[in-house]
Protein backbone atom coordinates (compact mmCIF):
# COMPACT_ATOMS: atom_id res chain seq x y z
CA UNK A 1 0.00 0.00 0.00
CA UNK A 2 1.40 2.89 -0.83
CA UNK A 3 -0.77 5.66 0.13
CA UNK A 4 -0.51 7.84 3.44
CA UNK A 5 0.14 6.35 6.46
CA UNK A 6 -0.41 7.44 10.27
CA UNK A 7 0.60 5.91 13.56
CA UNK A 8 -0.93 5.40 15.74
CA UNK A 9 -4.28 5.14 14.55
CA UNK A 10 -5.55 5.61 18.64
CA UNK A 11 -3.97 7.39 21.54
CA UNK A 12 -5.69 7.66 24.88
CA UNK A 13 -3.90 9.98 27.29
CA UNK A 14 -4.61 11.56 30.67
CA UNK A 15 -4.46 15.08 30.65
CA UNK A 16 -1.12 16.96 31.16
CA UNK A 17 0.59 14.18 29.09
CA UNK A 18 2.60 15.04 25.70
CA UNK A 19 1.49 12.95 22.80
CA UNK A 20 3.12 12.46 18.88
CA UNK A 21 1.84 11.50 16.21
CA UNK A 22 3.57 9.90 12.89
CA UNK A 23 2.50 10.50 9.29
CA UNK A 24 4.37 8.89 6.41
CA UNK A 25 3.36 10.74 2.90
CA UNK A 26 3.20 9.29 -0.28
CA UNK A 27 6.75 9.57 -1.36
CA UNK A 28 7.06 11.48 -3.91
CA UNK A 29 5.12 14.01 -2.26
CA UNK A 30 6.74 17.48 -1.64
CA UNK A 31 3.71 19.00 0.15
CA UNK A 32 2.82 17.41 3.34
CA UNK A 33 -0.58 18.73 5.99
CA UNK A 34 -1.97 18.05 9.18
CA UNK A 35 -5.82 18.66 10.08
CA UNK A 36 -7.61 18.12 12.87
CA UNK A 37 -11.33 17.12 12.56
CA UNK A 38 -13.70 17.20 15.04
CA UNK A 39 -17.70 15.60 15.39
CA UNK A 40 -19.55 16.78 12.31
CA UNK A 41 -17.09 19.35 11.23
CA UNK A 42 -14.97 19.78 8.35
CA UNK A 43 -11.32 18.81 8.75
CA UNK A 44 -9.18 22.14 10.10
CA UNK A 45 -6.25 22.84 8.36
CA UNK A 46 -2.92 22.90 11.13
CA UNK A 47 -0.26 23.83 9.42
CA UNK A 48 2.00 22.77 6.24
CA UNK A 49 5.37 21.82 4.91
CA UNK A 50 6.92 21.89 1.53
CA UNK A 51 9.54 19.32 1.88
CA UNK A 52 11.09 19.93 5.10
CA UNK A 53 10.22 23.81 5.29
CA UNK A 54 7.15 24.48 7.32
CA UNK A 55 4.85 27.39 5.40
CA UNK A 56 1.94 28.12 7.70
CA UNK A 57 2.16 27.39 10.85
CA UNK A 58 -0.10 30.50 12.46
CA UNK A 59 -3.56 28.02 12.49
CA UNK A 60 -1.77 25.85 14.96
CA UNK A 61 -4.09 25.86 17.65
CA UNK A 62 -1.69 26.38 20.72
CA UNK A 63 1.68 26.91 21.46
CA UNK A 64 1.31 23.28 22.88
CA UNK A 65 0.90 22.39 19.22
CA UNK A 66 4.45 21.81 17.35
CA UNK A 67 5.16 19.72 13.73
CA UNK A 68 8.60 19.10 12.44
CA UNK A 69 9.54 17.30 9.06
CA UNK A 70 13.00 17.08 9.40
CA UNK A 71 14.02 15.27 6.18
CA UNK A 72 11.27 16.19 4.01
CA UNK A 73 9.77 12.95 4.28
CA UNK A 74 7.75 11.76 7.45
CA UNK A 75 6.48 14.09 9.48
CA UNK A 76 5.29 14.20 13.66
CA UNK A 77 2.41 16.24 15.56
CA UNK A 78 3.31 16.82 19.17
CA UNK A 79 0.11 17.81 21.40
CA UNK A 80 1.65 19.02 25.22
CA UNK A 81 0.10 18.99 28.12
CA UNK A 82 -3.11 17.43 26.39
CA UNK A 83 -6.37 19.14 27.50
CA UNK A 84 -9.83 17.63 27.26
CA UNK A 85 -10.64 19.87 24.32
CA UNK A 86 -7.49 18.45 21.97
CA UNK A 87 -9.61 15.45 21.94
CA UNK A 88 -10.14 14.98 18.23
CA UNK A 89 -9.30 13.21 15.39
CA UNK A 90 -5.54 14.51 13.67
CA UNK A 91 -5.93 13.67 10.05
CA UNK A 92 -2.30 14.22 7.79
CA UNK A 93 -2.38 14.56 4.08
CA UNK A 94 0.16 14.50 1.14
CA UNK A 95 0.10 16.36 -2.19
CA UNK A 96 2.41 16.98 -5.27
CA UNK A 97 2.34 20.30 -6.28
CA UNK A 98 2.67 19.99 -10.13
CA UNK A 99 1.00 22.67 -11.48
CA UNK A 100 -2.29 19.72 -11.43
CA UNK A 101 -4.00 21.74 -8.56
CA UNK A 102 -4.07 20.56 -5.33
CA UNK A 103 -5.87 17.29 -4.83
CA UNK A 104 -4.46 15.86 -1.23
CA UNK A 105 -4.18 12.32 0.08
CA UNK A 106 -5.39 11.82 3.30
CA UNK A 107 -4.07 8.99 5.91
CA UNK A 108 -6.56 7.51 8.17
CA UNK A 109 -6.39 9.69 10.89
CA UNK A 110 -5.42 9.36 14.40
CA UNK A 111 -7.97 9.33 17.06
CA UNK A 112 -7.07 10.83 20.28
CA UNK A 113 -8.90 10.51 23.57
CA UNK A 114 -7.83 12.51 26.27
CA UNK A 115 -9.24 11.57 29.57
CA UNK B 1 -17.08 31.39 9.73
CA UNK B 2 -16.25 28.93 7.04
CA UNK B 3 -15.15 29.71 3.65
CA UNK B 4 -17.14 27.04 2.20
CA UNK B 5 -20.62 25.71 3.67
CA UNK B 6 -22.38 22.96 2.16
CA UNK B 7 -26.43 22.41 1.71
CA UNK B 8 -28.37 20.89 3.25
CA UNK B 9 -26.08 19.69 6.12
CA UNK B 10 -28.11 16.31 5.44
CA UNK B 11 -29.92 14.38 3.10
CA UNK B 12 -32.15 11.09 3.15
CA UNK B 13 -32.84 9.28 -0.14
CA UNK B 14 -33.57 6.14 -1.61
CA UNK B 15 -31.10 4.26 -3.92
CA UNK B 16 -31.31 4.94 -7.98
CA UNK B 17 -32.33 8.64 -6.96
CA UNK B 18 -30.13 11.45 -7.65
CA UNK B 19 -28.84 13.27 -4.78
CA UNK B 20 -27.44 17.40 -5.08
CA UNK B 21 -25.22 18.98 -2.55
CA UNK B 22 -24.75 22.74 -2.83
CA UNK B 23 -21.43 24.51 -1.54
CA UNK B 24 -21.45 28.72 -1.24
CA UNK B 25 -17.81 30.48 -0.32
CA UNK B 26 -17.27 33.63 0.33
CA UNK B 27 -13.97 34.76 -1.31
CA UNK B 28 -12.64 34.03 -5.01
CA UNK B 29 -10.89 30.96 -5.73
CA UNK B 30 -8.35 29.07 -7.59
CA UNK B 31 -10.28 25.92 -7.22
CA UNK B 32 -13.02 23.89 -5.78
CA UNK B 33 -12.42 20.77 -4.63
CA UNK B 34 -15.47 17.93 -3.64
CA UNK B 35 -14.59 15.34 -0.68
CA UNK B 36 -16.18 11.97 0.73
CA UNK B 37 -15.80 10.86 4.01
CA UNK B 38 -17.21 7.55 4.58
CA UNK B 39 -18.15 6.50 8.59
CA UNK B 40 -14.72 5.34 10.00
CA UNK B 41 -12.05 6.00 6.85
CA UNK B 42 -9.92 8.58 5.90
CA UNK B 43 -11.18 11.72 3.37
CA UNK B 44 -11.27 10.98 -0.35
CA UNK B 45 -10.67 12.92 -2.93
CA UNK B 46 -13.47 13.36 -5.72
CA UNK B 47 -13.18 15.71 -8.09
CA UNK B 48 -11.28 19.35 -8.46
CA UNK B 49 -13.02 22.16 -10.43
CA UNK B 50 -10.63 25.29 -11.10
CA UNK B 51 -12.65 28.34 -11.25
CA UNK B 52 -11.78 29.07 -15.07
CA UNK B 53 -14.11 25.84 -15.53
CA UNK B 54 -17.83 25.14 -15.12
CA UNK B 55 -18.64 21.92 -15.29
CA UNK B 56 -17.01 18.58 -14.66
CA UNK B 57 -17.73 14.87 -14.94
CA UNK B 58 -16.30 11.82 -13.29
CA UNK B 59 -18.54 9.11 -13.58
CA UNK B 60 -21.52 9.71 -11.93
CA UNK B 61 -20.38 12.31 -10.48
CA UNK B 62 -21.20 15.82 -11.93
CA UNK B 63 -20.05 18.74 -10.29
CA UNK B 64 -20.88 22.55 -11.47
CA UNK B 65 -19.48 25.66 -10.48
CA UNK B 66 -20.84 29.59 -10.87
CA UNK B 67 -18.39 31.77 -9.92
CA UNK B 68 -20.46 35.13 -9.96
CA UNK B 69 -22.59 33.21 -7.23
CA UNK B 70 -19.55 31.96 -5.87
CA UNK B 71 -21.07 28.10 -5.47
CA UNK B 72 -20.93 24.50 -6.97
CA UNK B 73 -22.92 22.00 -6.58
CA UNK B 74 -21.86 18.14 -6.87
CA UNK B 75 -24.78 15.72 -8.15
CA UNK B 76 -24.47 12.39 -7.67
CA UNK B 77 -26.62 10.24 -10.20
CA UNK B 78 -28.25 6.96 -9.52
CA UNK B 79 -27.40 6.62 -6.42
CA UNK B 80 -26.01 3.73 -4.77
CA UNK B 81 -26.06 2.84 -0.44
CA UNK B 82 -22.28 2.79 -1.15
CA UNK B 83 -22.77 6.70 -1.71
CA UNK B 84 -23.24 6.83 2.27
CA UNK B 85 -20.92 9.20 2.90
CA UNK B 86 -20.09 12.59 4.08
CA UNK B 87 -19.36 15.11 1.24
CA UNK B 88 -16.93 17.98 1.60
CA UNK B 89 -15.82 21.25 -0.84
CA UNK B 90 -12.65 22.34 0.12
CA UNK B 91 -12.20 25.80 -1.40
CA UNK B 92 -8.52 27.07 -2.23
CA UNK B 93 -7.84 31.20 -2.09
CA UNK B 94 -6.94 33.06 -4.90
CA UNK B 95 -3.67 34.46 -4.20
CA UNK B 96 -3.43 32.14 -1.24
CA UNK B 97 -1.04 29.29 -0.70
CA UNK B 98 -2.68 26.26 -1.54
CA UNK B 99 -3.92 25.86 1.88
CA UNK B 100 -7.28 24.35 1.02
CA UNK B 101 -10.60 25.08 3.25
CA UNK B 102 -13.43 22.88 4.40
CA UNK B 103 -16.32 23.35 5.45
CA UNK B 104 -18.81 21.65 7.14
CA UNK B 105 -20.00 18.67 4.91
CA UNK B 106 -23.25 17.10 3.73
CA UNK B 107 -24.30 13.92 5.47
CA UNK B 108 -25.75 11.27 2.55
CA UNK B 109 -27.64 8.75 3.79
CA UNK B 110 -28.75 6.19 0.33
CA UNK B 111 -31.50 3.90 1.71
CA UNK B 112 -30.94 0.33 0.11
Amino acid sequence: DTGVSQDPRHKITKRGQNVTFRCDPISEHNRLYWYRQTLGQGPEFLTYFQNEAQLEKSRLLSDRFSAERPKGSFSTLEIQRTEQGDSAMYLCASSLIAGRGNEQFFGPGTRLTVL
Amino acid sequence: SQQGEEDPQALSIQEGENATMNCSYKTSINNLQWYRQNSGRGLVHLILIRSNEREKHSGRLRVTLDTSKKSSSLLITASRAADTASYFCATEISGGSYIPTFGRGTSLIVHP
